[in-house]
């Protein structure tokens, strides 16, 4: 298992503003996730940032709103730009492990993030 | 694409009841099948998982799955309850070897004692 800290635990935020997440994980992984949980829902997947390869964007989010760095294999950011009220959400951070084919996810502590 | 469905939004139970929660999702071939637990105020944790092998899976605190794969399905079974059980759930699957994993909805149980 891998265990994975994120900075900050929690955030109040003005419109229009940028917050950066850190996400910080005991060993090396190459596979990293930032999702986002809004409250009563699901998790979504913002994107995947794999250690020396641009990150891959689902639908519904992009590089401009979201960018995300992964300068090594223990560490990545994700940023939150221009935010507005919508964008209120947990922000979790994730990693793969395993042999590939059986992969296992675990998940950081999350981000709340309140927009005002 | 694929998709998780848990039809259960929100069970409320009292202590020493079983549980099943149910789980679907939609994709042909190999999967790797997953619960995930969430308890107040703290993070998503691995609850059980399924890769090949006997399809009924035991996990932490007393959890068991089946796979059924002419169902589609992977629901979360537990026979007996606590207090301690509440919690969201949320199941979810990994296809293929690939690295995204889909998860469900997710379903929060409230265990009355």
């Amino acid at each position: 298992s891998a265990v994975i800290s994120q900075k900050p635990s929690r955030d109040i935020c003005q419109r229009g503003t940028s917050l950066t997440i850190q996400c910080q994980v005991d060993s090396q992984v190459t596979m990293m996730f930032w999702y986002r949980q809004q409250p009563g829902q699901s998790l979504t997947l913002i994107a995947t940032a794999n250690q020396g390869s641009e990150a891959t964007y689902e639908s519904g989010f992009v590089i401009d709103k979201f960018p995300i760095s992964r300068p090594n294999l223990t560490f990545s950011t994700l940023t939150v730009s221009n935010m507005s009220p919508e964008d209120s959400s947990i922000y979790l951070c994730s990693v793969a492990s395993g042999l590939a084919g059986f992969y296992e996810q675990y998940f950081g502590p999350g981000t709340r993030l309140t927009v005002t | 694409a694929q998709s998780v469905s848990q039809h259960n939004h929100h069970v409320i139970l009292s202590e020493a009841a079983s549980l099943e929660l149910g789980c679907n999702y939609s994709y042909g071939g190999t999967v790797n099948l997953f619960w995930y637990v969430q308890y107040p105020g703290q993070h998503l944790q691995l609850l059980l998982k399924y890769f090949s092998g006997d399809p009924l899976v035991k996990g932490i605190k007393g959890f068991e799955a089946e796979f059924i794969k002419s169902k589609f399905s992977f629901n979360l079974r537990k026979p007996s309850v606590q207090w301690s059980d509440t919690a969201e759930y949320f199941c979810a699957v990994n296809a293929g070897g690939f690295n995204k994993f889909y998860f469900g909805s997710g379903t929060k149980l409230n265990v009355k004692p």
